[in-house]
């Protein structure tokens, strides 16, 4: 049973960096055909989708938030990263990463199958 | 950016109604890369349908999907008590992929 988990800070000061990883369990992230991904959710709001990668290190990212973004892959230990620059109170949310299943050359887009249960980000000072 | 809307915002059902929620995109989703999601408080959401129509992995066949273009609609046959939930599309087409606001789907 594939299993993935968030982990990282709860409270980031604002124009700091958030860093969070995600370890995947009951699968190789290598021999996956698949991206993964990190979507993030404001308290009480909507989804957005941050960006995605392959286990090659190819990336995808969301226009609005690419220039503070970067996932990165650790194929040796089965995780991949989100890292979020400069971050301010909009910034604040529950982080998941989530497996995407794409579709030939979908180059990060997909729908997400599986999901961690989510950290939530504080950014306050 | 395609913009998802969806309606209603809040659905007052009772247990054993039908409900009928819409999605609708701001222009034409590729190939009908769509899909929907059931978020219940505190939790992940969880993939109920893809590629407009097709049921994932283990969702009871009470939920259904349809549509293509920019008009795609979710349905529950039949609500049962665990149905009562926020619902999000998705669409995975176009870069970046973008969702719905959500409807909420409450017990009346």
């Amino acid at each position: 049973q594939l299993q993935l988990q968030e982990s990282g800070p709860g409270l980031v000061k604002p124009s700091e960096t958030l860093s969070l990883t995600c370890t995947v369990s009951g699968a190789s992230i290598s021999s996956s055909s698949d991206y993964w991904g990190w979507i993030r959710q404001p308290p009480g709001r909507g989804l957005e989708w941050i960006g995605s990668i392959y286990y090659s290190g190819s990336t995808s990212y969301n226009p609005s938030l690419k220039s503070r973004v970067t996932i990165s892959v650790d194929t040796s230990k089965n995780q991949f990263s989100l890292k979020l620059s400069s971050v301010t109170a909009a910034d604040t949310a529950v982080y998941y990463c989530a497996r995407v299943v794409g579709y030939y050359d979908s180059r990060g887009l997909g729908k997400f199958d599986y999901w961690g249960q989510g950290t939530l980000v504080t950014v306050s000072s | 950016e395609i913009v998802l809307t969806q309606s209603p915002g809040t659905l007052s059902l009772s247990p054993g109604e039908r409900a009928t929620l819409s999605c609708r995109a701001s222009q034409s989703v590729s190939s009908n890369y769509l899909a929907w999601y059931q978020q219940k408080p505190g939790q992940a959401p969880r993939l109920l349908i893809y590629g407009a129509s097709s049921r994932a992995t283990g969702i009871p066949d009470r939920f259904s999907g349809s549509g293509s273009g920019t008009d795609f609609t979710l349905t529950i046959s039949r609500l049962e008590p665990e149905d009562f939930a926020v619902y999000y599309c998705q669409q995975y087409g176009s870069s970046p992929q973008t969702f719905g606001q959500g409807t909420k789907v409450e017990i009346k």
